[in-house]
């Protein structure tokens, strides 16, 4: 049993370039968001979806996209990055609060 | 707007002392507060949750107090040990929401 496993852990982009987060979790979650984890800033919740086929908008979602075609996998994607999306990105996962939230490991972004 | 408010920002405790984090809000829709733990490089894991029907609850050395009248929640780190250095976070969400809402977190250091 794996939990939520964030590929890659760390990530140098250029400015102007994409790239995709992965997430995926093997716990039947219904429910799966990305945050962002900036010093000072806590966790902000870009983008968040209650099961396959839906999403929608977090506090912070511009520059970011996501989809869910399975229950498993939630990508990222950075259309554009830019230096303001140099951060610690998060992938959670939960089914309906019980035990809380289980959070992926990580990534660390550097945009130059 | 920040909807959860966490202090203090930082908290250094001597080892066998009591650590007090806080927390308010201002949505009274919220109706679950969980607290979660961050030691560095790994993702927060969710260390205790209260709903508002009950003013306090225990486990182990971690207690909750939430008092609903003044809409705010506290964290009680009894007996402090070194292995308690982390950040802690707390959030909240509204019933059949699965959306957490995050505090900006504090860093606790416990000296030995």
């Amino acid at each position: 049993n794996a939990g939520v496993t964030q590929t890659p852990k760390f990530q140098v982009l250029k400015t102007g370039q994409s790239m995709t987060l992965q997430c995926a979790q093997d716990m039947n979650h219904e429910y799966m968001s990305w945050y962002r984890q900036d010093p000072g800033m806590g966790l902000r919740l870009i983008h968040y979806s209650v099961g396959a086929g839906i999403t929608d908008q977090g506090e912070v979602p511009n520059g970011y996209n996501v989809s869910r075609s399975t229950t498993e996998d939630f990508p990222l994607r950075l259309l554009s990055a830019a230096p303001s999306q140099t951060s610690v990105y998060f992938c959670a996962s939960s089914y309906r609060q019980v035990g809380g939230y289980t959070f992926g490991s990580g990534t660390r972004l550097t945009v130059v | 707007q920040q909807q959860v408010k966490q202090s203090p920002q930082s908290l250094i405790v001597q080892k066998g002392g009591i650590s007090i984090i806080n927390c308010a809000y201002e949505n009274t829709a919220f109706d679950y507060f969980p607290w979660y733990q961050q030691f560095p490089g790994k993702g927060p894991a969710l260390l205790i949750a209260i709903r508002p029907d009950v003013s306090e609850k225990k486990e182990g050395r971690f207690t909750i107090s939430f008092n609903k009248s003044a809409k705010q929640f506290s964290l009680h780190i009894m007996d402090s040990q070194p292995g308690d250095s982390a950040t802690y976070f707390c959030a909240a969400s509204m019933d059949g929401s699965e959306k957490l809402v995050f505090g900006k977190g504090t860093k606790l250091t416990v000296n030995p």
